[in-house]
C-alpha cells in the first residue's frame, strides 16, 4: 500500500523561528508533491507544489525534495502565530493519475 | 488561486434521510473533481473521483450506492449521502483540478467543506 508518513506533532516553535516539517513516501515512482495548510474546521489550502529534486522557494516557504531518499520537507521561515495549523503532505499517485494520497498531517503551533 | 465552492456548509439531518452536497468550480472548468471525507483528527480520505459525463470512480471500501455522485456539467459535481446514519457524520470536502491555464495541471483546489451531522 502506498503511504505518506508525517510526524503528527504537535511541533511547537517560537515566533520568528524556522519551522521544519517532514514527510516520507513509499512509492518511488511518485512524481509530484504538495503541501497544504489546514486550519481547524477548515478545508486544506495549497501552499506549494514541487516535482524536481532540490529546493523551491515561495516567500517564507521553502519546499525541499529528495527523490532518492523519498523525502519531502517544508520550511517556514520567520514563523508567525498565524502559521499555526496542520500541514498536510500529499503525493500524486502516479503518471496518468490525478489522485493524491495524503499524510495524516503535522500540527504546528507557533508560540508568540 | 482557483475558487471552488460547496453548498451547504453545514447540514444536520435525521437518520435515514438523504443529503445532497454541491461542489462548484467558480472561475474555471473542471472535468475532474474529487470527494473526500475527513473524520476528527484524521487525514483526508479520498472517497471517489468524479468525471464529467461519466460514472464516478470509487475508492475501495466506499459504497457507491450509498454515496451517489453526479458530475453533470464542467462546473458542478454533487454528492448525495443516501439513508444517512450517525456514522456518516463527517467533514466532506470536494476538490477540483484546473484543466490547462497557468496552474500546474495536477494541482487540486479544495472547496470549503460541508460538515454533516446525522442525528
Amino acid at each position: 500500500q502506498k503511504e505518506v508518513e508525517q510526524n503528527s506533532g504537535p511541533l511547537s516553535v517560537p515566533e520568528g523561528a524556522i519551522a521544519s516539517l517532514n514527510c516520507t513516501y513509499s512509492d518511488r515512482g511518485s512524481q509530484s508533491f504538495f503541501w497544504y495548510r489546514q486550519y481547524s474546521g477548515k478545508s486544506p489550502e495549497l501552499i506549494m507544489f514541487i516535482y524536481s529534486n532540490g529546493d523551491k522557494e515561495d516567500g517564507r516557504f521553502t519546499a525541499q525534495l529528495n527523490k532518492a531518499s523519498q523525502y519531502v520537507s517544508l520550511l517556514i521561515r520567520d514563523s508567525q502565530p498565524s502559521d499555526s495549523a496542520t500541514y498536510l503532505c500529499a503525493v500524486k499517485r502516479g503518471a496518468g493519475s490525478y489522485q493524491l494520497t495524503f499524510g495524516k498531517g503535522t500540527k504546528l503551533s507557533v508560540i508568540p | 488561486g482557483a475558487v471552488v465552492s460547496q453548498h451547504p456548509s453545514r447540514v444536520i439531518c435525521k437518520s435515514g434521510t438523504s443529503v445532497k452536497i454541491e461542489c462548484r468550480s467558480l472561475d474555471f472548468q473542471a472535468t475532474t473533481m474529487f470527494w473526500y471525507r475527513q473524520f476528527p483528527k484524521q487525514s483526508l480520505m479520498l472517497m471517489a473521483t468524479s468525471n464529467e459525463g461519466s460514472k464516478a470512480t470509487y475508492e475501495q471500501g466506499v459504497e457507491k450506492d450509498k454515496f451517489l455522485i453526479n458530475h453533470a456539467s464542467l462546473t458542478l459535481s454533487t454528492l448525495t449521502v443516501t439513508s444517512a446514519h450517525p456514522e456518516d457524520s463527517s467533514f466532506y470536502i470536494c476538490s477540483a483540478i484546473i484543466q490547462g491555464g497557468l496552474a500546474f495541471p495536477d494541482t487540486q483546489y479544495f472547496g470549503p467543506g460541508t460538515r454533516l451531522t446525522v442525528l
